[in-house]
């Protein structure tokens, strides 16, 4: 089955709208890693955040471990903030990194 | 920093021909990852090196996919006999090692007509 699994698949919010993104994996891992994508672009670290509680502006990104979750919630939420929603894990066994499949953001005025 | 480097951004190729990819990691990072990224399958995950090392090549195809590390400054993945399926977007990442974070190069968009 698949490690890491994002919820929703896909979300649209009005603008100023907070949006929760969820990511569960089903195995031990060194790190976990938020990413974020335009259409057609690279792939921009969101946050580094392996355990606990990270935030930088209007994002915020808890993981806890023994749950085998993380979040990342997205406040006042603006257009630029449309895009897609990675989360990768690096496993403890090989340190290979393994994406989830994303979420699909799209922010309307 | 100019983080992770990969040439081309664009590559065209016909039916059969060879592709070689390029990545320049990060000064410093041991460890180069290289995946691929289509709208069907997502992100796939294909080399790793570390340390210049091939560590886990599980995601690399067999036949017609090969990847190097032979200096610290650069990888290749090389695709002979280019394929239709093979088109897709190609990334490069570095890390400084394990528990550590990873930084994307922006790709090489292939396409094999």
């Amino acid at each position: 089955g698949q490690q890491v699994q994002q919820s929703p698949t896909s979300l649209v919010l009005q603008e100023g709208e907070n949006a929760e993104l969820q990511c569960n994996f089903s195995t031990s891992l060194n790190s976990m890693q938020w990413f974020y994508q335009r259409p057609g672009g690279s792939l921009v670290s969101v946050f580094y955040n392996p355990s606990g509680t990270k935030q930088s502006g209007r994002l915020t990104s808890t993981t806890v471990i023994k749950e085998r979750r993380s979040s990342l919630h997205i406040s006042s939420s603006q257009i630029t903030d449309s895009g897609t929603y990675l989360c990768a894990i690096s496993l403890s066994n090989t340190n290979k990194v393994v994406f989830g499949t994303g979420t699909r953001l799209q922010v309307l005025p | 920093n100019a983080g992770v480097i990969q040439t081309p951004r664009h590559k065209v190729t016909g039916k059969g021909q060879e592709a070689t990819l390029w990545c320049e990691p990060i000064s410093g990072h041991s460890a180069v990852f290289w995946y691929r990224q289509t709208i069907v399958q997502g992100l796939e995950f294909l080399t790793y090196f570390r340390n210049q090392a091939p560590i886990d090549d599980s995601g690399m195809p067999k036949e017609r996919f090969s990847a190097q590390m032979p200096n610290q400054s650069h990888s290749t993945l090389k695709i002979q006999s280019t394929q239709p399926q093979d088109s897709a977007v190609y990334l490069c990442a570095s890390s400084l090692g394990k528990n550590s974070d990873y930084t994307f190069g922006s790709g090489t968009r292939l396409l094999v007509i």
